[in-house]
């Protein structure tokens, strides 16, 4: 069973960067067809995805963050990573991690972790 | 971007009735679609993708139909464990992939 765990600071500075781990265990993140996610979910609205990764080091993200966005692997310890530059209030939000399968649907998610952006 | 539209944004519905939800796309997406729940506190969990196939350990009341722009996620009889929020996903515009809004079903 594929298992997803989200890691950082919940706490971050207005202009600085929100950093993120996600480390995967039950499965190989060097497997082929998966794509590796971030999503995030502001305070009591909907989900809207950050970016990917594959274990190749090939990156998708979404053009509304994708100056302030990078994601990267570390496929020896099993984990990837989010990094949102220059962060405002309007980062605050829940962080999830998730396994995309085949660059379809989203079958595996970690638990998420609450990013608030506060000085 | 392909815009997805879900209604009603709230349905109210009391255990063992019939909950009907609907995902509407801007433009055909194929049956490259997927439905979620979450409940508070929780990660979205996959309940259908390719529009229809349930995702392993869903139980059978959990149905999904439609394909090109609109689709249908049906809940035949609810349990108490079903009132959550409900989204869906387009997967057929690479690499963008848009979540609907999310329908929350709530106990009448």
């Amino acid at each position: 069973q594929v298992q997803l765990q989200e890691s950082g600071p919940g706490l971050v500075k207005p202009s600085q960067t929100l950093s993120l781990t996600c480390t995967v265990s039950g499965g190989s993140i060097s497997s082929g067809g998966y794509y590796w996610s971030w999503i995030r979910q502001h305070p009591g609205k909907g989900l809207e995805w950050i970016g990917y990764i594959y274990y190749s080091g090939s990156t998708y993200y979404n053009p509304s963050l994708k100056s302030r966005v990078t994601i990267s692997v570390d496929t020896s310890k099993n984990q990837f990573s989010l990094k949102l530059s220059s962060v405002t209030a309007a980062d605050t939000a829940v962080y999830y991690c998730a396994r995309r399968y085949r660059a379809q649907y989203f079958d595996y998610w970690g638990q998420g972790t609450l990013v608030t952006v506060s000085s | 971007e392909i815009v997805m539209t879900q209604s009603p944004a709230t349905l109210s519905v009391s255990p063992g009735e019939r909950a009907t939800l609907s995902c509407r796309a801007s433009q055909s997406v194929s049956s490259n679609l997927a439905w979620y729940q979450q409940k508070p506190g929780q990660a979205p969990r996959l309940l259908i993708y390719g529009a229809s196939t349930r995702a392993t350990g869903i139980p059978a009341r959990f149905s999904g139909s439609g394909s090109g722009t609109e689709f249908t996620l049906t809940i035949s009889s609810l349990q108490s464990e079903d009132f959550a929020v409900y989204y869906c996903q387009q997967y057929n515009n690479w690499p963008q992939y848009t979540f609907g809004q999310g329908t929350k079903l709530e106990i009448k």
